[in-house]
């Protein structure tokens, strides 16, 4: 079945550093590729998506690309901030069995620090 | 920007009880979906709803369980006999088509079986 590898957390970073975050998955058919991030307290938000191969998905200065050979979608920001401090979930949606049901990573906690 | 919205934030309730969640899915929306969160998990699939049926449950989802659409606005999910095993967070979301478009995600109720 569909499945999604995230690096384990917790992350730690300064302020300014460049960020990444590995996912890599295993799919049946051709999947769309998300980044959610979760807020302390707060529900899941969608941070950016892809739906075919070598499409970069981009928002708030995050970016990953879709990459099939690979498979891979690794989320990446040039410099965070102290607000970025969050779990980010990589996930997929595989319509080929006609669902589309969102198959999520475990989850990765970055902290970043001044 | 409109927003899932999900009563009551936290719910606690005995073992063996029956539990109803609610949400408020976007409008204009067509699909819903719930997800649960057990505490230091991933995220995982319960079910997904369209056009007044389930068209897609995963294992978890046991005859435990139901979902309904009572009225234009609210999209139900109920637990007949809580175990232990069901505290977690439970997530619903919706999308308004089916392919390539992403879900909208719910701040989630805490559910917590005692």
């Amino acid at each position: 079945g569909d499945s999604v590898t995230q690096m384990e957390g917790p992350v730690t970073l300064s302020e300014e550093a460049f960020l990444t975050i590995n996912c890599t998955y295993t799919a049946t058919g051709y999947p769309s590729l998300f980044w959610y991030v979760q807020y302390p307290g707060e529900g899941l938000q969608l941070l950016l998506k892809a739906t075919k191969a070598d499409d970069k998905g981009s928002n708030k200065g995050f970016e990953a690309t879709y990459r099939k050979e690979t498979t891979s979608f690794h989320l990446e920001k040039g410099s965070v901030q102290v607000s970025d401090s969050a779990v980010y979930f990589c996930a997929l949606s595989d319509r080929t069995g006609g669902g589309n049901k969102l198959t999520f990573g475990t989850g990765t906690q970055l902290k970043v620090e001044l | 920007e409109p927003e899932v919205t999900q009563t009551p934030s936290h719910q606690v309730t005995q073992m063996g009880q029956e539990v109803i969640l609610r949400c408020v899915p976007i409008s204009n929306h067509l699909y819903f979906y719930w997800y649960r969160q057990i505490l230091g998990q991933k995220v995982e699939f319960l079910v997904s709803f369209y056009n007044n049926e389930i068209s897609e449950k995963s294992e978890i989802f046991d005859d435990q369980f139901s979902v309904e659409r009572p009225d234009g606005s609210n999209f139900t999910l109920k637990i007949r006999s809580t175990k232990l095993e069901d505290s977690a967070m439970y997530f619903c979301a919706s999308s308004d088509t089916h392919s390539n478009q992403p879900q909208h995600f719910g701040d989630g109720t805490r559910l917590s079986i005692l």
